[in-house]
C-alpha cells in the first residue's frame, strides 16, 4: 500500500521567514514524489517533482529515502506563497496518492 | 487553450439517482484521470484512461464507472448515489499517461447529494 502523510494541517509563518512543509511517505518500492499547489480560487497545479531536482518559485524538495520524506522548503517565504500544498506519491501502478494537504499562510 | 474543462461546475442530486460528469482534456493530451476530493482531504484516485482504455482504478465501488471517447474526452458515471458521494470531482489530463504526472487539473465539478 502507498500512503502519504502531511502532519501539519495548518502552517503560519511571517514574510521573509524560512518555511518547511513536511511530507512523509510509505511505499515498498521506488516512488516518484511530487508537490502540488492550489492557490485561492485556482486550480490544483503541479509545483515540482523529485526527479527533476529543480527549484520552482524558490521552492525545493529533496527525496530522503532513508527517512522516507520529501519535505518542501523555501528560505524566504512571500505572501503570494499562501496556498494549500499537497504532497503526492506515484508508485509502479502509476496511481497518484495525495496527502491531506497543508494550508500555508504567510503573514505580512 | 482553455486547459482541462469540466462540466457541469455544480450539481445537486438526490440519493439513488445517477450522475454523469464530463471532462475535456487539453488538446493533444491522451490521458485522463478522475479524482474525488472530499472536504478536508486530498484528491483520491478513481480512474485513469489512456487511449480509450482503462489503465488504473482506485478503491471505489462498481457504482463508479468511466469511459474515454475517440476525441479523448471522458465521462465519469456514478449510479445509486449516496450522501457520501458528495464531493469535488477533479479531472486531470496528461500527454502520455504513464510517463507524465498529472500536471493539469480542471476546476472540478461540485456534486452535492441530498
Amino acid at each position: 500500500a502507498q500512503r502519504v502523510t502531511q502532519p501539519e494541517k495548518l502552517l503560519s509563518v511571517f514574510k521573509g521567514a524560512p518555511v518547511e512543509l513536511k511530507c512523509n511517505y510509505s511505499y515498498s518500492g521506488s516512488p516518484e514524489l511530487f508537490w502540488y499547489v492550489q492557490y485561492s480560487r485556482q486550480r490544483l497545479q503541479l509545483l515540482l517533482r523529485h526527479i527533476s531536482r529543480e527549484s520552482i518559485k524558490g521552492f525545493t524538495a529533496d527525496l530522503n529515502k532513508g527517512e522516507t520524506s520529501f519535505h518542501l522548503k523555501k528560505p524566504f517565504a512571500q505572501e503570494e506563497d499562501s496556498a494549500m500544498y499537497y504532497c503526492a506519491l506515484r508508485g509502479s501502478n502509476y496511481k497518484l496518492t495525495f496527502g491531506k494537504g497543508t494550508l500555508l499562510t504567510v503573514n505580512p | 487553450d482553455a486547459g482541462v474543462t469540466q462540466s457541469p461546475t455544480h450539481l445537486i442530486k438526490t440519493r439513488g439517482q445517477h450522475v454523469t460528469l464530463r471532462c475535456s482534456p487539453i488538446s493533444g493530451h491522451k490521458s485522463v484521470s478522475w479524482y474525488q476530493q472530499v472536504l478536508g482531504q486530498g484528491p483520491q484516485f478513481i480512474f485513469q484512461y489512456y487511449e480509450k482504455e482503462e489503465r488504473g482504478r482506485g478503491n471505489f465501488p462498481d457504482r463508479f464507472s468511466a469511459r474515454q471517447f475517440p476525441n479523448y474526452s471522458s465521462e465519469l458515471n456514478v449510479n445509486a448515489l449516496l450522501l457520501g458521494d458528495s464531493a469535488l470531482y477533479l479531472c486531470a489530463s496528461s500527454q502520455q499517461g504513464r510517463g507524465d504526472p498529472e500536471a493539469f487539473f480542471g476546476q472540478g465539478t461540485r456534486l452535492t447529494v441530498v
